[in-house]
């Protein structure tokens, strides 16, 4: 069974510009976390989607959103980026909401100049 | 706030066994015990949980102490490729959110 996918895996981008990373969980999870990684603050949680829905949420700014589709695949946005985005974004996904077991794709390094 | 404490770094010698321990003192009844660990620029891996009871996979052992306020993820016998940070966080019900504390940061030593 295949993993966690992530695309872009790289991206480079300016500040205020604006920016959307995809994410395909394992085929049959319903469940998909975003997490945003930095060397200062590590890891944190940005929001979960499940059935569509917004299910959790982390503190991070408005500029963050998300939204997943009916096959369970998820994006996630950043507008207006600034310095500050630069990270590593990592989704995650299970088979349901508080799962046990999380299953993290590769990520996306974002870049921002 | 992450609701566990782990040391920032430890060695140990390739072919011994890694004990890795986590304080978590004001874990509540209904919630586990998870480790990840995540090898550089890669995303995190799982390895284990638990809620009371110590148990074992083919990757790692969990000891859970009686009183539930720690425990100890057991590598039984470390090898290079294991040379990771690991993560132990305590997660609740369906909608507690999976809060990363810094880890502990794992030397394999040849």
């Amino acid at each position: 069974k295949a993993g966690v996918t992530q695309t872009p895996r790289y991206l480079i981008k300016t500040r205020g510009q604006q920016v959307t990373l995809s994410c395909s969980p394992i085929s049959g999870h319903r469940s998909v976390s975003w997490y945003q990684q930095t060397p200062g603050q590590g890891l944190q949680f940005l929001f979960e989607y499940f059935s569509e829905t917004q299910r959790n949420k982390g503190n991070f700014p408005g500029r963050f959103s998300g939204r997943q589709f009916s096959n369970s695949r998820s994006e996630m946005n950043v507008s207006t980026l600034e310095l500050g985005d630069s990270a590593l974004y990592l989704c995650a996904s299970s088979l349901e909401r508080g799962a046990k077991t999380q299953y993290f794709g590769p990520g996306t390094r974002l870049l921002v100049l | 706030d992450a609701k566990t404490t782990q040391p920032p770094s430890m060695d140990c010698a390739e072919g011994r066994a890694a004990n890795l321990p986590c304080n978590h003192s004001t874990i509540s009844g209904n919630e586990y015990v998870y480790w990840y660990r995540q090898i550089h620029s890669q995303g995190p891996q799982y390895i284990i949980h638990g809620l009371k009871n110590n148990e074992t996979n083919e990757m790692a052992s969990l000891i859970i102490t009686e009183d539930r306020k720690s425990s100890t993820l057991i590598l039984p016998h470390a090898t290079l490729r294991d040379t990771a940070v690991y993560y132990c966080i305590v997660r609740g019900g369906r909608d507690d959110k999976i809060i990363f504390g810094k880890g502990t940061r794992l030397h394999i030593l040849p």
